[in-house]
């Protein structure tokens, strides 16, 4: 079936510092990739969508400059957190519908900023 | 909008015993609707899914079966095992196609030995 790999599957950076995280669509083309964010046992909260070879397109609240997202191939959507502080700390997840009624997600990256 | 209500968690079963989590649903048109489930430090992964009307989806000993009269797609499963412990998220897709899935809150389910 469908797979999105994402990496790193966690990340420990210091306060100031860019991380980068990738979503790969392994073996069908994802023309859209939705990230979401989950704090502690909560539900997953939807960040922004992003489409191939267009501008993500960023929920409420959620700060553009802070979280870029780039999806610049059918198989690759990245989220970069610019400038990180301990409150970006949480766990990101993406997400891709995978053309069959579905969506494939990837494993999650826990990013803890110190 | 849009929206998915689950039953409040968390949910402690013994081992054999009987799963239910209710879901139910607002939505306009009709929904595909979805059951994931999350184990601890991971992603998550589809558990069934449903995408029209007396659609059952069923996996591993769950079913679920889409009921548009009561607007629910609650999960069930005849007896659970302890490696069922995680947390269970019903979610909606509005259209067929590229839109964000709309998720319950979850559902934490531990069963002991």
């Amino acid at each position: 079936g469908a797979v999105v790999s994402q990496h790193p599957s966690w990340v420990i950076c210091k306060s100031g510092t860019s991380v980068k995280i990738e979503c790969r669509s392994l073996d069908f083309q994802a023309t859209t990739m939705f990230w979401y964010r989950q704090f502690p046992k909560q539900s997953l909260m939807l960040m922004a969508t992003s489409n191939e070879g267009s501008k993500a397109t960023y929920e409420q609240g959620v700060e553009k400059d802070k979280f870029l997202i780039n999806h610049a191939s059918l198989t690759l959507s990245t989220l970069t957190v610019t400038s990180a502080h301990p409150e970006d700390s949480s766990f990101y997840i993406c997400s891709a519908p995978d053309g069959n009624y579905g969506y494939t997600f990837g494993s999650g990256t826990r990013l803890t900023v110190v | 909008g849009d929206s998915v209500t689950q039953m409040e968690g968390p949910v402690t079963l013994s081992e054999e015993a009987f799963l239910t989590i209710n879901c139910t649903y607002t939505a306009t048109g009709y929904p595909s609707l979805f059951w994931y489930v999350q184990y601890p430090g991971e992603g998550l992964q589809l558990l069934l899914k449903a995408t029209k009307a007396d659609d059952k989806g069923s996996n591993k000993g769950f079913e679920a079966t889409y009921r548009k009269e009561t607007t629910s797609f609650h999960l069930e499963k005849g007896s659970v095992q302890v490696s069922d412990s995680a947390v269970y998220f019903c979610a909606l897709s509005p259209y067929s196609g590229n839109t964000p899935l709309v998720f319950g809150k979850g559902t934490r389910l531990s069963v002991i030995a």
